[in-house]
């Protein structure tokens, strides 16, 4: 079984500061997707990766896909307490996305 | 993106009884669809894999005859927990598969067994 691993479990910072979470794994995945999930609601799907080496970005969230496909990165600018939640990776096994892995997500806080 | 939804989004029940769950893709036709258990604080446990006109796929250490799932149309799958125990009680989350790979989550269902 493909594991994931995602760093920091939990990060707490000050509103206006920058950040970045690692999405890890020694297999190497066909696309890889970032989800933002809030207390007492499912998660809400951010972006997918696909290409290696491959950079997206959302407002002040940078998404990058490492080259060899096994991490990816996310990272978010002038934090702002809208960014709070549990950020989960989750990587596919295949290229149908019939099996999906998941981290163990990144707990955010950011504090006005 | 593509829409999930679940029902109910609350459910609370007596300890013995059975509990049905919901799992609709509203605007796409999801051929697979994936049952989760989250426990607070925690990630999300992938209990089984449902696929449409066939049996599900149970992860290991999940009772098939504890979570019965049905996946009888292209837009709906349901999980019925059967007598449910106060032990049962946990955030349900479903997620359906798109044509393109990707994944989409309903909203929760966060069951309470009293």
């Amino acid at each position: 079984t493909q594991l994931l691993e995602q760093s920091p479990q939990f990060l707490s910072i000050q509103e206006g500061e920058n950040l970045t979470v690692y999405c890890n794994s020694s297999s190497v995945f066909s696309s890889l997707q970032w989800y933002r999930q809030e207390p007492g609601e499912g998660p809400v799907l951010l972006v997918t990766v696909v290409t290696g080496g491959e950079v997206k970005k959302l407002k002040r969230l940078t998404f990058q896909f490492g080259d060899a496909r096994k991490d990816s990165s996310l990272h978010i600018t002038a934090a702002q307490p809208g960014d709070t939640g549990l950020y989960l990776c989750a990587g596919a096994q295949d290229n149908y996305g019939q099996n999906f892995v998941f981290g163990p997500g990144t707990r955010l806080s950011v504090l006005p | 993106g593509a829409v999930v939804s679940q029902h109910p989004s609350w459910v609370i029940c007596k300890s013995g009884t059975s509990v049905k769950i919901e799992c609709r893709s509203l605007d796409f036709q999801a051929t697979t669809m994936f049952w989760y258990r989250q426990f607070p604080k925690q990630s999300l446990m992938l209990m089984a894999t449902s696929n449409e006109g066939s049996k599900a796929t149970y992860e290991q250490g999940v009772e098939k005859d504890k979570f019965l799932i049905n996946h009888a149309s292209l837009t709906l799958s349901t999980l019925t927990v059967t007598s449910a125990h106060p032990e049962d009680s946990s955030f349900y989350i479903c997620s359906a598969r798109t044509h393109t790979g990707e994944l989409f989550f309903g909203e929760g269902s966060r069951l309470t067994v009293l």
